[in-house]
């Protein structure tokens, strides 16, 4: 089975300071995606950032970007200039690439923006 | 830009009581998925639907659990005798095709008192 860990519960960060979340997962599959979602207080999930595991090359998206260490089976997610939107409950998730196979969650990191 | 829709947002239910939650996927989505998200826990999987039969349940998603898709637009998670321990937040999912993006509704919250 496969797992997620987010080690972090609680982080914050300054208002155009860059912060790292991380994420790390277990599984002895080889191909596999995996996603970060963002959940602001209207409780909606919102896909951010989506790394497939075969591409070496880290997926960016604006101010996001993730850093992907297959072996380590680490993916953590870098947002830069942060803003006050981007406060919010942040979650790793993982999913195989066979089917429609379901998410598998982290616990989340919750993320504060300070002005 | 399309999205998914769940209604109602918040329904309060007594135990023992059925309940139904309704989803509107995208229009040109083929995958559906309901998962829950207890209060301060994470999200977790109950079913994935696809061609109209379930292709993936979870140990939660128990004979008390059915999904049933009854007019080809909605999707609908019904529980049958609502306990305590099912309040959560109900997220419906939907996506294009298999392994892509699944993009989410904005939850009902479900509180069984």
């Amino acid at each position: 089975a496969q797992t997620v860990t987010q080690s972090q519960p609680e982080m914050s960060v300054q208002e155009a300071e860059t912060v790292t979340l991380s994420c790390t997962y277990d599984t002895s599959e080889n191909n596999y995606y995996l996603f970060w979602y963002k959940q602001p207080p209207s409780r909606q999930m919102i896909l951010v950032i989506r790394q497939e595991a075969y591409k070496q090359q880290n997926a960016t998206e604006n101010r996001f970007s993730v850093n992907f260490q297959k072996a380590a089976k680490s993916f953590s997610l870098k947002i830069s200039d942060s803003q006050l939107g981007d406060t919010a409950m942040y979650f790793c998730a993982f999913s195989l690439n066979s089917g429609n196979t379901p998410l598998v969650f982290g616990k989340g990191t919750r993320l504060s923006v300070i002005a | 830009e399309p999205e998914v829709t769940q209604t109602p947002s918040h329904q309060v239910t007594q135990m023992g009581q059925e309940v139904i939650l309704r989803c509107v996927p995208i229009s040109n989505h083929l995958y559906f998925y309901w998962y829950r998200q207890i209060l301060g826990q994470k999200v977790e999987f109950l079913v994935s639907f696809y061609n109209n039969e379930i292709s993936e349940k979870s140990e939660i998603f128990d004979d008390q659990f059915s999904v049933e898709r009854p007019d080809g637009s909605n999707f609908t998670l019904k529980i049958r005798s609502t306990k305590l321990e099912d309040s959560a937040m109900y997220f419906c999912a939907s996506s294009e095709a298999e392994s892509t993006e699944a993009f989410f509704g904005q939850g009902t919250r479900l509180t069984v008192v």
